[in-house]
């Protein structure tokens, strides 16, 4: 089993649409959890933390479920912007800094 | 945020040769650096941690012969790909923590796109 698994895509949606991206993972003593973007061939970049009692940043949202190792990214009100890979992350096991990357999902913002 | 260059941003070379990337951060002191490698549509695979000053530690799977990392300061962590065949035609990418204490915050560089003919 993957450490990390995602639904690849491609998701396809219209401007000002909310989608909504899932991600379980496998290890349960996982500690930390993140959401990066990655854009083609370009370096992946920090979307956002996740936190236990779910966080918000503008039109994003990220909930994590320890119960289900679970966790999910909800994008709000799409922008074309949007458009890139969403790569879940959670960290590898206790040693700092070691991360387990999802192979990502592709999101493509249409006008 | 904090600023992590890569160079070079791309290198074709012939199989059989070296290839050198340097990782750098710009401005802050980087206590970890990281080594990813990332392959067409696949996730990025973490090939090793270095730690300023001392041996880096690799990942199962990856060969610490073949991939020489190097952390000799906080701010510079090279990797070198020893005898490069055309199956490590990859994206490299390296990353920094100045992390003291829980987070995981790494600054990315912008990667090296690696074509071995």
């Amino acid at each position: 089993r993957k450490e990390v698994e995602q639904d690849p895509g491609p998701f396809n949606v219209p401007e000002g649409a909310t989608v909504a991206f899932n991600c379980t993972y496998s290890n349960s003593a996982s500690q930390s959890f993140f959401w990066y973007r990655q854009d083609c061939r370009k370096e992946p970049k920090l979307l956002m933390s996740v936190y236990s009692s779910g966080n918000e940043d503008g039109r994003f949202t990220a909930q994590l479920n320890r119960a289900s190792q679970y966790i999910s990214l909800l994008i709000r009100d799409s922008k074309l912007s949007d458009s890139a890979t969403y790569l879940c992350v959670v960290n590898k096991d206790s040693t700092l800094g070691r991360l387990y990357f999802g192979r990502g999902t592709q999101l493509t913002v249409w006008p | 945020g904090a600023v992590v260059s890569q160079h070079p941003s791309r290198v074709i070379c012939k199989s059989g040769t070296s290839v050198k990337i340097e990782c750098r951060s710009l401005d802050f002191q980087a206590t970890t650096m990281f080594w990813y490698r990332q392959f067409p549509k696949k996730s990025l695979m973490l090939m090793a941690t270095s730690n300023e000053g001392s041996k880096a530690t690799y990942e199962q799977g990856v060969e610490k012969d073949k991939f020489l990392i190097n952390h000799a300061s906080l701010t510079l962590s090279t990797l070198t790909v020893t005898s490069a065949h055309p199956e490590d035609s990859s994206f490299y990418i390296c990353s920094a923590s100045s992390a003291s204490g829980w987070t995981d915050t790494q600054y990315f560089g912008p990667g090296t796109r690696l074509t071995v003919l």
